[in-house]
């Protein structure tokens, strides 16, 4: 059974392009998660989604940020207009259909985002 | 608010040697516990977990936690480590159903 898969692991832009960050759940999960890491910290919640709903963004930015999670294909983390804030590690991660509070979110192996 | 407190950012251990990793907790409800380990240019692998049950949880490759509610306390223990167990772990708890929250990471780094 293939992991959390998330493409690309690296990606480099320039401010002011769009960055586009994707993430396939594990097969059979339907709830994904979306974390921020910057530098010399811990991951940070930013959006939970379930197919074709956002069911907490409350850790996305206001501006320049959407995540969408549509009936088919992977997840899609969207940065507008980067800046050299938005430099970090992001992390996927999926859980199984119950999404209930018991279970274990498992994570993929991140795309690092640099931006010059 | 709740948060998760990792005192140590970096812990040096030679091999073999005994180590723990710190992880403190605030949090007003109930909560489940983890622990995750992060190797370089990777992502997050889950370690172990406290949910329910027996407050001491192992993992497969040594490594042990003990919840104590008392103390809100998971601290991370291994008897005797490897140079493979070079990582950065972090500690993280799940207040409700979903959103967890990670602490800032502890970079343990086993000497020859």
């Amino acid at each position: 059974n293939a992991g959390v898969m998330q493409n690309p692991r690296h990606l480099v832009r320039r401010r002011g392009q769009e960055a586009r960050l994707r993430c396939s759940p594990m097969k059979g999960h339907s709830h994904v998660y979306w974390y921020r890491q910057l530098p010399e910290e811990g991951l940070k919640f930013m959006v939970y989604l379930q197919k074709e709903n956002i069911i907490d963004e409350s850790g996305m930015p206001k501006e320049r940020f959407s995540a969408e999670f549509p009936k088919e294909g992977p997840s899609i983390l969207r940065i507008q207009q980067v800046v050299r804030g938005d430099s970090a590690a992001y992390f996927c991660a999926s859980s199984p259909s119950t999404g209930g509070s018991s279970d274990t979110q498992y994570f993929g192996p991140g795309t690092r985002l640099t931006v010059l | 608010a709740q948060s998760v407190t990792q005192l140590d950012s970096q812990v040096p251990v030679f091999e073999e040697a005994p180590v723990e990793l710190r992880c403190n907790y605030s949090s007003s409800v109930s909560v489940y516990l983890f622990w995750y380990v992060q190797y370089p240019n990777q992502g997050l692998q889950l370690l172990l977990k406290y949910l329910s049950g027996s407050t001491l949880v192992e993992s497969i490759n040594g490594f042990e936690a003990e919840f104590n509610k008392s103390q809100t306390s998971f601290h991370l223990r291994k008897p005797s480590v490897h140079i493979s167990d070079t990582a950065e772990y972090f500690c993280a708890v799940k207040p409700g159903t979903y959103k967890y929250i990670f602490g800032t990471g502890t970079r343990l780094k086993v000497l020859a």
